[in-house]
């Protein structure tokens, strides 16, 4: 199992255009989870998705920022018009389907994005 | 208010000597509690988690729910123990995970 997989690893993009990034889970995970961190500071929830759907989405900026996790393929966190502030690392992690709340999450590489 | 503060940013300890890296919480209930660590360029990975009770590389942690705490410790620190720490509770609903800010523990020889 080779884990949680992020591409790209680093991201550079100008002010204005568009970042896209992917989030293949482990195998067997319906879960993913992505979160944000800045310069300096721990890692910020960002938003909760299943197959098909968006379970929470309370710590997604209200504005240019999408996500999604379609039944095929990869999850995509979307950033359109990117901004200086944008520039951070962006997690991914994963966790099973079950009836337990407390799932354990494991987590990506990160994708560092740089906002020129 | 939900919150993780971890107040160390750097933790610094010779090595065999004990170490314990703060974690206070703040949720109106009954969360779980993680500690998951990232070694030089590593992905972040849990160390260890409240409801499994486990000791992991010689690392503990007891919930105090009294003083709403979750401290790491570990009796004789090793040099493989530098990384970054971070503290994370989940709610009782699941879901997101709130994190502290992080602790870096450096262990010199």
């Amino acid at each position: 199992n080779a884990g949680v997989m992020q591409n790209p690893r680093h991201l550079v993009r100008r002010r204005g255009q568009e970042a896209r990034l992917r989030c293949s889970p482990m195998k067997g995970h319906s879960h993913v989870y992505w979160y944000r961190q800045l310069p300096e500071e721990g890692l910020k929830f960002m938003v909760y998705l299943q197959k098909e759907n968006i379970i929470d989405e309370s710590g997604m900026p209200k504005e240019r920022f999408s996500a999604e996790f379609p039944k095929e393929g990869p999850s995509i966190l979307r950033i359109q018009q990117v901004v200086r502030g944008d520039s951070a690392a962006y997690f991914c992690a994963s966790s099973l389907f079950s009836t337990s709340a407390w799932e354990t999450q494991y987590f990506g590489p990160g994708t560092r994005l740089l906002v020129l | 208010a939900q919150r993780v503060t971890q107040p160390e940013k750097l933790l610094s300890v010779f090595k065999g000597a004990p170490v314990e890296l703060k974690c206070n919480y703040s949720y109106s209930g009954s969360p779980e509690l993680f500690w998951y660590v990232q070694y030089s360029r590593q992905r972040l990975q849990l160390l260890l988690r409240h409801i499994s009770r486990e000791s992991i590389k010689g690392f503990t942690a007891d919930l105090n729910k009294g003083e709403t705490s979750f401290h790491l410790k570990k009796p004789f620190a090793q040099e493989e123990d530098s990384a970054m720490y971070y503290c994370a509770l989940m709610g009782n609903q699941g879901g997101k995970l709130i994190f502290g800010q992080g602790t870096e523990l450096s262990v010199k020889p």
